[in-house]
C-alpha cells in the first residue's frame, strides 16, 4: 500500500516569507504527483502536477521539485491568499498525504 | 472549460444508500476519467475510486469494496456515486474530479451527514 507522509503538520509563518513543504512517499513514484491548495468550505484546487510542472493560472511563486520519493512545495514570498491546507497526491492511485496547514504566525 | 456540478446535500438515516450524481458540462464524458474523493469533517481528503466511463472500468478502495458503486449516464454526461450500508462514519463531503495530470476539475462538494 503506498502511502504519503507530509509535513510539517502545521507551519506558523509571516506574510512575505518562504516556505518548504514535504511529501515522502512509501514507495517510489518516479515524477507522478500532484500538489493542490484547499481552503475551508471550498474544493482542492491543483497547483502542480509532475512533480514540478505547474498548473494553468497557478503563480510563479509556487515551485514543485523532487522525484522518487522525496518532493518538496516552495512558495516564495507567502501572500495573504496563500493560507491554506495544502496536499499532495499520487494521482495515479489516488492517494493523498495528510495535508500541511498553513497558518498565519 | 470544464464545469461539474454535483447534487445537493442530503442527511441519511444510518443503513441506508445514497447516490450523488456529477454533471460534467464543457466536456465529453467518454474522454474523461473521474475519481471520487470524500472529506470527513475536519479531516483530510481520501480516494475512494474512480471511473474511467468509456472503458466501462471501476476501480474502488479496498475499504469500500462491496459497498460503492459507480455508473455513468454517457448521454446525460453525468457520473453516480451510490454509497450503501451508511454509517456515521461516512459523515463527509464528497468530490467529484476530472482526471487528468492530477486533478485539474472539481466538484464543489457534497455534505452527506448520516444521522438517525
Amino acid at each position: 500500500e503506498l502511502v504519503l507522509t507530509q509535513s510539517p503538520a502545521t507551519l506558523s509563518v509571516s506574510p512575505g516569507q518562504r516556505i518548504t513543504l514535504s511529501c515522502r512517499t512509501s514507495q517510489s513514484i518516479n515524477t507522478r504527483l500532484a500538489w493542490y491548495q484547499q481552503k475551508p468550505g471550498q474544493a482542492p484546487r491543483l497547483l502542480i502536477y509532475g512533480a514540478s510542472i505547474r498548473a494553468a493560472g497557478i503563480p510563479a511563486r509556487f515551485t514543485g521539485s523532487g522525484s522518487g520519493t522525496d518532493f518538496t512545495l516552495s512558495i516564495s514570498s507567502l501572500q495573504s491568499d496563500d493560507f491554506a491546507v495544502y496536499y499532495c497526491q499520487q494521482y495515479d492511485r489516488g492517494t493523498f498525504g495528510g495535508g500541511t496547514k498553513v497558518e498565519i504566525k | 472549460q470544464v464545469r461539474l456540478e454535483q447534487s445537493g446535500s442530503a442527511v441519511q438515516k444510518p443503513g441506508s444508500s445514497v447516490r450523488v450524481s456529477c454533471k460534467m458540462s464543457g466536456g465529453s464524458l467518454i474522454t474523461s476519467a473521474f475519481s471520487w474523493v470524500r472529506q470527513a469533517p475536519g479531516q483530510g481528503l481520501e480516494w475512494i475510486g474512480r471511473i474511467i466511463p468509456s472503458a466501462n472500468m471501476r476501480d474502488y478502495a479496498q475499504k469500500y469494496q462491496g459497498r460503492l458503486t459507480f455508473s455513468a449516464d454517457k448521454a446525460a454526461n453525468i457520473v453516480y456515486m451510490e454509497l450503501r450500508g451508511l454509517t456515521s462514519e461516512d459523515t463527509a463531503l464528497y468530490f467529484c474530479a476530472r482526471e487528468g495530470a492530477g486533478y485539474p476539475d472539481w466538484g464543489r462538494g457534497t455534505l452527506i451527514t448520516v444521522s438517525s
